[in-house]
């Protein structure tokens, strides 16, 4: 069975700019969560989506991120315009139905310049 | 808001000696889930634990979930140097399903 495929896996940009990552879960998993490590602090939890609708969207920044899975497949995160803070590494990560099956991504390095 | 504090940060031990590593918070958790991290890729479930006072095994690592579901330790016997890596702990609080509370993490150097 394929893991969570994400990409890139490191992206250079500098602020103002917009960058798109994208994270293709487990096939026939329903559940797909974003995470977020900055730098010196802890892995955060962004959103999480059950097939294409988001069932909880708490842990999104502010309103430069907006996070999409159309036909609730595979999902991509926008950032738009990224700034300095933005910096980080983030991941995807699946689950069929329930807390066990929770498979990562390798995530992918942000870095805002 | 729900914290997980995990301590120490960092160990460095010679191999064969045991380790502990500790997580803890002031709130309740419905389970909690230990992972291993290695550079460049994203954590790997090792365990969850889910009863107050459960004992898991795997191998060499033994960890264990606090009567109260507020705090948990992950236990390595005669450490070997491929258990070098960061070993994080994340429980599942509050929100949806899903919504993982991470530790900052302890990284783990194992030396020969």
């Amino acid at each position: 069975e394929a893991g969570v495929t994400q990409f890139p896996s490191h992206s250079v940009i500098e602020k103002g700019q917009t960058v798109t990552l994208r994270c293709d879960p487990i096939s026939g998993h329903d559940n797909l969560y974003w995470y977020r490590r900055v730098m010196g602090k802890e892995i955060k939890f962004l959103l999480h989506f059950v097939k294409e609708s988001k069932q909880d969207e708490s842990g999104m920044p502010n309103n430069r991120f907006l996070a999409e899975r159309t036909g609730g497949t595979y999902s991509t995160l926008k950032v738009q315009p990224a700034e300095l803070e933005d910096s980080g590494v983030y991941f995807c990560a699946s689950s069929r139905q329930n807390i066990n099956g929770y498979t990562f991504g390798s995530g992918t390095r942000l870095t805002v310049v | 808001t729900q914290l997980l504090e995990q301590s120490p940060q960092f160990l460095s031990i010679q191999e064969g000696e045991n380790l502990t590593v500790y997580c803890n918070s002031s709130s309740v958790f419905s389970s909690l889930q230990w992972y291993r991290q290695e550079p460049g890729e994203g954590p790997v479930l090792l365990v969850t634990v889910v009863t107050g006072g459960e004992v898991k095994k795997l191998k060499r690592l033994t960890f264990q979930f606090g009567d109260a579901r507020k705090d948990s330790s992950l236990h390595i016997t005669a450490a070997q140097t491929g258990d070098t890596g960061l070993y994080l702990c994340a429980g599942v609080g509050g929100g949806s399903q899903g919504n993982l509370i991470f530790g900052k993490g302890t990284k783990l150097s194992v030396k020969p």
